[in-house]
């Protein structure tokens, strides 16, 4: 348990839905992020917030929506999504450039 | 292009036996970390290493530093079946923003008993 939630674990959806994915951490962090991991990939950044302000986007499709509406909470919002997409999402937290800390990952279908 | 690599890409080794794993690196850092994946699941971290530290040792983890040659190394001692997970070293570039973590591909470690 690393003080990082993430759900849902589990998600399989179709090219049309919509669906968000949650995060959270009451460790006080001031950086939240969002890494995707794809079998024999590195471990892509995708999103970086300070203090609930986007500093980072790695050249992300649009159809991956990151919301942050306070320091604990991030969101992924999801939509039109490929197959490709299907990957290991990943959360998680820092305190300034402290280690990172990781959510267990929402493993995520795309049918 | 990576930031950070790591070798081997896999490794098996008996229990009991040391682990060594490297990570190299491109460009300038302020500091590198190693973490561990069992399969499927969120990274743990295990340790930070500041660009002005050369090593650090936790429990049975020693890690060293060398930026003249932009490389890291874990070493595992006494290794055991628990240790069986994949590693990764992270780097966060200078001056490439702020907390701009970038992960590398990973070691399979596998420690049989």
């Amino acid at each position: 348990e690393t003080g990082v939630t993430q759900t849902p674990r589990h998600l399989v959806m179709g090219m049309t839905n919509k669906k968000s994915l949650k995060c959270e951490q009451h460790l006080g962090h001031n950086a939240m992020y969002w890494y995707k991991q794809s079998a024999k990939k590195p471990l892509e950044l995708m999103f970086v917030y300070n203090f609930k302000e986007q500093t980072e986007n790695n050249s992300v499709p649009s159809r991956f929506s990151p919301e942050c509406p306070n320091s604990s909470h991030l969101f992924l919002h999801l939509h039109t999504l490929q197959p490709e997409d299907s990957a290991l999402y990943l959360c998680a937290s820092s305190l300034a450039a402290g280690p990172v800390y990781f959510g267990p990952g929402t493993r995520l279908t795309v049918l | 292009s990576q930031q950070g690599e790591e070798d081997p890409q896999a490794l098996s080794i008996q229990e009991g036996e040391n682990a060594t794993m490297n990570c190299s690196y491109k460009t300038s850092i302020n500091n590198l970390q190693w973490y561990r994946q069992n399969s499927g699941r969120g990274l743990v971290h295990l340790i930070l290493i500041r660009s002005n530290e050369r090593e650090k040792h936790s429990g049975r983890l020693r890690v060293t530093l060398d930026t003249s040659k932009k490389s890291s190394s874990l070493l595992i001692t006494a290794s055991r079946a628990a240790d069986t997970a994949s590693y990764f070293c992270a780097t966060d570039p200078r001056g490439s923003g702020t907390y701009k973590y970038i992960f590398g591909t990973g070691t399979r470690l596998k420690v049989l008993a």
